[in-house]
């Protein structure tokens, strides 16, 4: 086990609504980066929060956004869902934003209908 | 643009018989190139890694070899067990503006039969 925990472990939503993923880092690490997992795919960048700060961001539209919490802990926000948006979302933290080294959590499956 | 790909989409070998998953990676900036388990219901595990001015290293029944050239990664798996049973993904880790990211291929899936 990797130290990182995410909830909830699944969760279904309708097309249109918001939805509040959480991710709690590796005692110790300052970065959390998300990912969001497609079925049958590899894992994508979303973004990675450093020091409670956006700090890079792949190719996902802004109503993909986040949060970072002072004691690290991490909320991936998704605004007016699409179906398209069914995925494991996967969170992974580093010592800093420096360190290549992430380690996963289990993931949140986001089901939206 | 940027990839990571692989070979083979599934690999079947039996219980005991070494498994070679391939990877092709297009970026040429990559520090570190990662390989990852990923069980069924799991986040990714880090199996083993190299640094781009390697060619090999070596883990607990794992091999990682890395080939600059033809831009060019494996993993191979010493007397495979049911255990390592799993999808397996490698990613390279690009180091820019400040912060890492990891490029995931899209996986192999290993099947061990007894």
């Amino acid at each position: 086990e990797t130290g990182v925990t995410q909830s909830p472990t699944h969760l279904i939503k309708t097309r249109g609504q918001q939805v509040t993923l959480r991710c709690s880092s590796q005692s110790g690490h300052n970065t959390v980066s998300w990912y969001q997992q497609a079925l049958g795919q590899g894992p994508q960048f979303i973004f990675q929060y450093y020091r409670e700060e956006e700090n890079g961001r792949g190719n996902f539209p802004p109503r993909f956004s986040g949060l970072q919490f002072p004691n690290y802990s991490s909320e991936l926000n998704v605004n007016a869902l699409e179906l398209d948006d069914s995925a494991l979302y996967l969170c992974a933290s580093s010592a800093d934003r420096g360190n290549y080294e992430q380690y996963f959590g289990p993931g949140t499956r986001l089901t939206v209908t | 643009g940027e990839s990571v790909g692989l070979h083979l989409p599934t690999l079947s070998v039996q219980e005991g018989d070494n498994s070679i998953i391939n990877c092709a990676y297009s970026n040429s900036a990559s520090d570190y190139f990662i390989w990852y388990k990923q069980e069924s219901g799991k986040g990714p595990q880090f199996i083993i890694d190299i640094r781009s001015n390697m060619d090999k290293r070596q883990g607990q029944r794992v091999t990682v070899l890395l080939n600059k050239t033809v831009k060019h990664l494996s993993l191979q798996i010493a007397a495979t067990q049911p255990g390592d049973s799993a999808v397996y993904f490698c990613a390279e880790n690009i180091l820019s503006g400040g912060y890492n990211k990891l490029i995931f291929g899209a996986g192999t899936r290993l099947a061990v039969h007894p």
